[in-house]
């Protein structure tokens, strides 16, 4: 199975400060079809998860642009420019290019 | 508006059987291809299985730890898909997510529902 390693397991930060969570794939993620399916995931306290970005860095509907997404191969990077209230929660990224589709630990980002 | 509602959770002893369901609307359902994730309670979580759609035969994929013992299916007309789990065992104690992601104007979208309780004990 791909091993998905997630940094930090935890993160506190104060509203407006931009964060950056990292994820690392023990194998590409590059796919047949070309693209690389890396997603990342917002629970928010109490709530299903919801995905925020597919294919590395494409924005899912409705998710603000202060999220963005970046990497290639085996290495990924999850930005959160100027962070709001409503971003708090635990961050997971997932990989569906390989099955088992793998999930990363999470990073709980917390306030300061 | 999309929705996604799993029904059918609840305590069962270890080595019966429980039917989970997800009742789906607002998409175009017959293209999608479905999932079933499952969350433990430490949070972590888990692909347990998928459905994909017609246009390609229906084909079903398992995790490892439930293959042989859980089945996923779906009924288009009902644009609902279900988990039968067997011989369940204390370890499948979880929030059974239900999942589903399909192309619609060159955008992938994916929606889960508000997930399921499932709890296997004696």
């Amino acid at each position: 199975d791909v091993v998905m390693t997630q940094t930090p397991p935890s993160l506190s930060v104060a509203i407006g400060q931009s964060v950056s969570i990292s994820c690392k794939s023990s194998q590409s993620l590059v796919a047949s079809d070309k693209n690389t399916h890396l997603n990342w995931l917002l629970q928010s306290p109490g709530r299903s998860p919801k995905r925020l970005i597919y294919h590395v860095s494409k924005l899912g509907s409705g998710v603000p642009g202060r999220f963005s997404g970046t990497g290639s191969e085996k290495d990924f990077t999850l930005k959160i420019s100027r962070v709001e209230a409503e971003d708090l929660g635990i961050y997971y990224c997932l990989q569906g290019t390989h099955l088992p589709r793998t999930f990363g630990g999470g990073t709980k980002l917390e306030l300061k | 508006e999309v929705q996604v509602l799993e029904s059918g959770g609840g305590l069962v002893q270890p080595g019966n059987s429980l039917k989970l369901s997800c009742a789906t609307s607002g998409f175009t359902f017959s293209t999608a291809w479905m999932y079933w994730y499952r969350q433990f309670p430490e949070k972590r979580l888990e692909w347990v299985a998928r459905i994909k759609a017609k246009s390609n035969n229906y084909t079903t994929d398992y995790t490892e730890s439930v293959k042989g013992r859980f089945t996923i299916s779906r009924d288009d007309s009902k644009s609902s898909i279900y988990l039968q789990m067997n011989k369940l065992r204390e370890e499948d104690t979880a929030i059974y997510y239900c999942a589903s992601a399909y192309y619609y104007s060159g955008a992938l979208f994916d929606y889960w529902g508000q997930g399921v309780m499932v709890t296997v004990s004696s």
